[in-house]
């Protein structure tokens, strides 16, 4: 099983809809939490970090389960910008141990 | 300028040839990572580095090294190189191991 677990997609979604992705994680002392954005044959970059009780940024919100080991994002009335593959990333502990997931692709459609 | 800079961005290289990929960075940041991606995997750790003086080893580095000659500056190489290290290449930095992480725009390397 990997570390870090993510639906690659494609989600293929109409603009203006709503999309949500889940990314699951094994290790239960997990820190820290992360989605990024990386768009095609570009670097990741990070759209929001994920607190223990969730966060919201204008569209994009996100939550963290604990108890079922997982993160979610959700992105509301989507744009066409929106497509892009989501990183889902795993601290493990205090130390430098990022764990990636390998990214779920979403492509928006006008 | 980019705050993560990384050289070639492109390189097509012959197996068996020793090559470089640079990086530096004008972030200020103690730690700097390489990790390669490669199609339908995430990013995998190669090496690190929490100052000039400490180097890590990551998931996969076995053929490759690492160079920090300052602060500023990583550097990976390749020893000798085969076609399964054709990949796409990224380094990154970070203040710590629980902020943002910047990432240089990538180098594409082929062996053939």
């Amino acid at each position: 099983r990997k570390e870090v677990e993510q639906d690659p997609g494609p989600f293929n979604v109409p603009e203006g809809a709503t999309v949500a992705f889940n990314c699951t994680y094994s290790n239960s002392a997990s820190q820290s939490f992360f989605w990024y954005r990386q768009d095609c044959r570009k670097e990741p970059k990070l759209l929001m970090s994920v607190y223990s009780s969730g966060n919201e940024d204008g569209r994009f919100t996100a939550q963290l389960n604990r108890a079922s080991q997982y993160i979610s994002l959700l992105i509301r009335d989507s744009k066409l910008s929106d497509s892009a593959t989501y990183l889902c990333v795993v601290n493990e502990n205090s130390n430098y141990q990022l764990i990636w997931g390998a990214g779920t692709k979403l492509i928006i459609k006008p | 300028d980019a705050d993560v800079t990384q050289t070639p961005r492109n390189r097509i290289t012959k197996t068996g040839k020793r090559i470089m990929l640079e990086c530096s960075q004008t972030k200020g940041h103690d730690r700097m990572y390489w990790y390669r991606q490669d199609p339908g995997l995430g990013l995998r750790l190669i090496y690190y580095s929490f100052d000039v003086k400490d180097i890590n080893k990551g998931e996969i580095s076995d053929g490759y090294s690492v160079s920090r000659q300052a602060q500023a500056k990583f550097s990976l190489s390749l020893e000798s190189a085969i076609p399964n290290q054709t990949a796409l290449y990224f380094c990154a930095t970070s203040g710590g191991s629980r902020t943002e992480a910047f990432f240089g725009q990538g180098t594409r390397l082929t062996v053939v």
